[in-house]
């Protein structure tokens, strides 16, 4: 078993949808949460961090779930600039080792 | 401000050959690290470096990797020799530390092309 897990979709929608990827972690000692996000032939870079208590910025909302492993980012109004593949990632232990997620695909049409 | 800064942009070479791979480190930051990219495995951490010092490297796949970092603002990935199985995005990225919540900044990565 993979130690983070997304669907790696691709989430095709229209431009003003509501969207929403989960992901799961394995290891109950991860102590650090975060959505990074990867345009086509970039860098990886930070969206957003995640908080226990639930964390928003703009149109992206993000929760963990420590009981059930479990992790979502939510993005509303999706313009044509969210495509992308949104990467779920873990620290465990406070390592600063980062495990990341393969990655959900994005494509919002217009 | 200068973020991580690779190079080279893409390398291709013929097998056996030896790759080098460089990074510079955003200016302050104290942890480095070393990734690799591929559609099969995604984004996998080779080794990272706290105050120049190689901390885990149980990522690095094999003894042909080695990875330096002589100072605070300089790191080489190096592969001797190289094989096709290599092929890969390979990024470095920086962070402050290695403390809960800091993020890591990435380069714009290394396309590794092994003929």
């Amino acid at each position: 078993r993979k130690e983070v897990e997304q669907d790696p979709g691709p989430f095709n929608v229209p431009e003003g949808a509501t969207v929403a990827f989960n992901c799961t972690y394995s290891n109950s000692a991860s102590q650090s949460f975060f959505w990074y996000r990867q345009d086509c032939r970039k860098e990886p870079k930070l969206l957003m961090s995640v908080y226990s208590s639930g964390n928003e910025d703009g149109r992206f909302t993000a929760q963990l779930n420590r009981a059930s492993q479990y992790i979502s980012l939510l993005i509303r109004d999706s313009k044509l600039s969210d495509s992308a593949t949104y990467l779920c990632v873990v620290n465990v232990l406070n390592t600063g080792k980062l495990i990341f997620g393969q990655g959900t695909t994005l494509q919002v049409k217009p | 401000d200068a973020g991580v800064i690779q190079s080279p942009r893409h390398e291709v070479t013929e097998m056996g050959q030896e790759v080098t791979l460089r990074c510079k480190p955003i200016s302050g930051h104290n942890s480095l690290f070393w990734y690799r990219q591929t559609m099969m495995r995604g984004l996998e951490l080779l080794i990272y470096f706290n105050n120049n010092v190689p901390i885990d490297d149980s990522g690095m796949p094999e003894d042909r990797f080695s990875a330096k970092m002589p100072n605070a603002s300089f790191s080489t990935l190096k592969i001797q020799p190289s094989e096709p199985r290599d092929s890969a995005v390979y990024f470095c990225a920086s962070s402050l530390s290695t403390g809960q919540n800091q993020p890591q900044h990435f380069g714009d990565g290394t396309r590794l092309s092994i003929l």
